[in-house]
């Protein structure tokens, strides 16, 4: 069964300091992988996805992440953080035959706080 | 571009009522997606439409839920009766074919 594993539930990074977040995958196929980023009181956005050709992929604002089929993983990476990047982040995989943007499997989520 | 549109966006009912979950999909979208999101047990689908037809309905909880698209622009979730386990925020979501999902902000429900 398709399943997604964010290990941290929760990171705190001071403003200006790179970030991972972590990534982890259960899939049959050729995984459609997504990342998304979601404000109190606010729906998910998407920050960046996966189909196919080069395994870096870029995102919004300033974000991106990178596929390691060997690993099983898609960690989402940002060189510099803002103090507006704090937020909770889902990873996901999509389930679907049919439709790889829309079936997806979520991961637990990792709340991001931005110390000043 | 509006975005998907929810309403309510607060939901606050009796164990015991109806309650009706409304959405209005980005114009041109093709497929829609009830989502539901609880601190025990995350994101989980609960049904999708492709072309107003619903296509995977197996994460409807159990037979209190329905959900309807009787056209492209809306579609309607139910709980008949709620309970207080129901308490929740119910996401729509839209997508054109293969692409990504555009999310609207939600309705939180309460029920008491």
């Amino acid at each position: 069964a398709q399943s997604v594993t964010q290990p941290d539930i929760h990171i705190t990074v001071s403003e200006g300091a790179s970030l991972e977040l972590r990534c982890n995958y259960s899939y049959g196929a050729t995984p459609y992988l997504f990342w998304y980023v979601q404000s109190p009181g606010q729906g998910l956005q998407l920050l960046l996805k996966y189909f196919s050709g080069d395994t870096l992929v870029q995102g919004i604002k300033g974000f991106e992440a990178e596929f390691k089929r060997s690993q099983s993983s898609f960690n989402l990476r940002k060189p510099s953080v803002h103090w507006s990047d704090a937020a909770e982040y889902f990873c996901a995989v999509g389930a679907g035959q049919h439709n790889q943007g829309g079936k997806l499997i979520f991961g637990q989520g990792t709340e991001l706080s931005v110390k000043p | 571009d509006a975005g998907v549109i929810q309403s309510p966006r607060h939901e606050v009912t009796e164990m015991g009522q109806e309650v009706t979950l409304r959405c209005k999909p980005i114009s041109g979208h093709n497929s829609l997606f009830w989502y539901r999101q609880t601190m025990m047990r995350g994101l989980e689908l609960l049904i999708y439409f492709n072309n107003n037809v619903p296509i995977d309905d197996s994460g409807m909880p159990e037979d209190r839920f329905s959900a309807k698209m009787p056209n492209a622009s809306f579609s309607t979730l139910k709980i008949q009766p709620s309970e207080p386990r129901d308490s929740a925020v119910y996401f729509c979501a839209s997508s054109l074919n293969k692409s990504p999902l555009h999310f609207g902000n939600g309705t939180r429900l309460t029920v008491t």
